[in-house]
């Protein structure tokens, strides 16, 4: 299994200004993912983080305003970019293992509102 | 991946078995059936995935139908704690690490005192 760590765990942000939520596993993980759950609403993929390179983004999310970096196998970082009251959501990070089940260990997400 | 249909909610009793559905009749040869569940407040947490065959671990177990149209996750002596929506995701896994999982609306499970 792996343990996913996110920080902040929850922020009040002012509109127009951007955060970094960073994710750290402690196990190597082949994919690491970022999702967006929206008030009351399901998760929803934004993008895979992948290592050394760029993001691969879902449709209708793009990098200007996600951008994400994933140095090594263990840590990434997901910032949200000009923040608006519609990026008020919790952000979640998930990774998977090589080899397994494929199943995904999520973090318990960072809860971000915008004013 | 495969579309999946369950029912917006349910309730069960405590200490009863919960039976969660899941129609998934799209679903491909190569396609597993992956429960997880969230928990207010908390990320999703992996409960169980089967490809045809029954399932049972710690926490549930995994029927699916002979036509692998449909399955039903069964909790076994439901508690407060398994208050949660559940969901009901139908994937390819090829083994070289886990991709992407697409959620739907899944199934909030209340259990009652």
């Amino acid at each position: 299994s792996a343990v996913i760590s996110q920080k902040p765990s929850r922020d009040i942000c002012q509109r127009g200004t951007s955060l970094t939520i960073q994710c750290q596993v402690d196990s190597q993980v082949t994919m690491m993912f970022w999702y967006r759950q929206q008030p009351g609403q399901s998760l929803t993929l934004i993008a895979t983080a992948n290592q050394g390179s760029e993001a691969t983004y879902e449709s209708g999310f793009v990098i200007d305003k996600f951008p994400i970096s994933r140095p090594n196998l263990t840590f990434s970082t997901l910032t949200v970019s000009n923040m608006s009251p519609e990026d008020s959501s919790i952000y979640l990070c998930s990774g998977g293992l090589a080899g397994g089940t494929g199943e995904l260990f999520f973090g318990e997400g960072s809860r971000l509102t915008v004013l | 991946d495969a579309k999946t249909t369950q029912p917006t909610s349910m309730d069960c009793a405590e200490g009863r078995a919960a039976n969660l559905p899941c129609n998934h009749s799209t679903i491909s040869g190569n396609e597993y059936v992956y429960w997880y569940r969230q928990i207010h407040s908390q990320g999703p947490q992996y409960i169980i995935h089967g490809l045809k065959n029954n399932e049972t671990n710690e926490m549930a177990s995994l029927i699916i139908t002979e036509d692998r149209k449909s399955s039903t996750l069964i909790l076994p002596h439901a508690t407060l704690r398994d208050t949660a929506v559940y969901y009901c995701i139908v994937r390819v896994y090829s083994g070289g690490g886990a991709d992407g999982l697409t959620f739907g609306k899944g199934t909030h499970l209340i259990i009652q005192p």
